[in-house]
């Protein structure tokens, strides 16, 4: 069964104090790997895409990176704008719908 | 401007009673989507309309229908409602269900019933 597991369900950092976010997923093809923000009382927001492993893709303070079973998100230096839960989903061959993770609470103190 | 729009935002009713949420999209896209999200934040998609044509229809109970009337509006429209469903639901589009599209998401309507 296609399945998408995000750790740490919460994680709180100081301001400045870099970390990762895992997405492990078991899926029968991979299409494509999908990083998004949500903010409380707004819908996701897309941040990245990553299709193959080896890729990463950069956006400020985060880098997604991929493996043949999991995906990273790293935050460096992160600032207090960067709190939100952090959610992958993944695209399996098989079918077009996206797979969702529980997503990762990210905290920032400053 | 905005890209997805959802109404309401809000929507607290009776048990049994049966409502409607709306959903537009200026993108230009051609798939719109609906998702529920539960307590534990967990997104499920329900529903996935390409040009108007459903292509993805959960097990979700026969209480919830979509309905399309053009490529930028996906309605969901909820007969009998139940404590179970309350919950946020989030409308999305995408260019194009079968590329490795983004999806961009509406602000959510959050249903709650009493």
């Amino acid at each position: 069964e296609d399945q998408v597991t995000q750790s740490p369900e919460a994680l709180r950092l100081q301001e400045g104090e870099s970390s990762s976010l895992n997405c492990s997923y078991t899926v029968s093809g991979l299409r494509g790997l999908f990083w998004y923000r949500q903010d409380p009382g707004k819908g996701p927001e897309f941040l990245f895409t990553l299709y193959s492993a080896g890729e990463e893709k950069e956006k400020e303070r985060l880098k997604a990176t991929l493996t043949k079973k999991e995906s990273f998100l790293h935050i460096t230096a992160p600032k207090p704008e960067d709190s939100a839960t952090y959610l992958c989903a993944v695209q399996a061959s098989s079918n077009y719908q996206l797979i969702w993770g529980a997503g990762t609470k990210l905290i920032i103190k400053p | 401007d905005t890209a997805v729009s959802q109404t309401p935002k809000y929507l607290v009713t009776q048990m049994g009673n049966d409502k409607s949420i709306k959903c537009e999209q200026n993108l230009g896209h051609d798939t719109m989507y609906w998702y529920k999200q539960d307590s534990k934040k967990f997104l499920k998609i329900m529903f996935s309309y390409n040009n108007k044509e459903l292509i993805i229809n959960e097990t979700v109970p026969n209480r919830f229908s979509p309905k399309s009337p053009d490529k930028a509006h996906l309605n969901l429209h909820i007969n009998s409602l139940e404590l179970g469903d309350s919950a946020v639901y989030f409308c999305a589009s995408s260019q194009d269900v079968r590329s490795y599209n983004e999806q961009f998401f509406g602000p959510g309507t959050r249903l709650t019933v009493l």
